[in-house]
């Protein structure tokens, strides 16, 4: 079955970019969107974007500004930049394939901490 | 603040049936399925109800969902001491084009 892992620096300073990838594996990334979430600390999920095997994406509105999803079919990876990064930006990142709107699988999740 | 109100806590004793409440709106709940996530501590959220009422493979029948209006629930029956984990409530929103989820609550059994 497919599944997902994230990798990544675990540490960024503050108004640099958070740059992520997603390895899929067990299965094609040709096909369903494959979205980015992020949980911070102690808190809940945030849905942060999609991007479709085209390239296509869709990014939530109050993360448009900063964020920039790809996608290599080639290596089966799509991956995440966000720009520039504060504190607020600390948080689990979790890759996940979206099926009909349902998350199903998750990748593991890595913890990225920005600070100085 | 989430889009998808939840209580931020629930609790049970083994044995027990307890029920988890989601509330929307009619840009997300009221207009489209409802999908729910267990989140057991220190893992990555697992789907556990998809499309209101519909359990994935493995995920027993103890728990369940539904849906009416702009709410939803989800329900756990015989609780287990597994089953002590934070839960969440997801559902598209028209409005932002995208998912929204439910702030979780945290279900301890006693």
């Amino acid at each position: 079955q497919v599944q997902l892992q994230e990798s990544g620096p675990g540490l960024v300073r503050p108004s640099e970019t958070l740059s992520l990838t997603c390895t899929v594996s067990g299965g094609s990334i040709s096909s369903y969107y494959w979205s980015w979430i992020r949980q911070p600390p102690g808190k809940g999920l945030e849905w942060i974007g999609q991007i479709y095997y085209s390239g296509s994406t869709n990014y939530n509105p109050s993360l448009r500004s900063r964020v920039t999803m790809s996608i290599d079919t080639s290596k089966n990876q799509f991956s995440l930049k966000v720009s520039p990064v504060t504190a607020a930006d600390t948080a689990v990142y979790y890759c996940a394939t979206e099926m009909g709107s349902k998350f199903d699988p998750w990748g593991q999740g890595t913890l990225v901490t920005v600070s100085s | 603040q989430s889009v998808l109100t939840q209580p931020p806590s629930a609790s049970g004793t083994p044995g027990q049936r307890v029920t988890i409440s989601c509330s929307g709106s009619n840009s997300n709940i009221g207009r489209t399925t409802v999908d729910w996530y267990q989140q057991l501590p220190g893992t990555a959220p697992k789907l556990l109800i998809y499309r209101d009422n519909q359990r994935p493979s493995g995920v027993p029948d103890r728990f369940s969902g539904s849906k009416s209006g702009t709410s939803a629930s989800l329900a756990i029956s015989g609780l287990q001491s597994e089953d002590e984990a934070d839960y969440y409530c997801a559902a598209w929103d028209d409005s932002l084009n995208g998912p929204v989820f439910g702030g979780g609550t945290k279900l301890t059994v006693l």
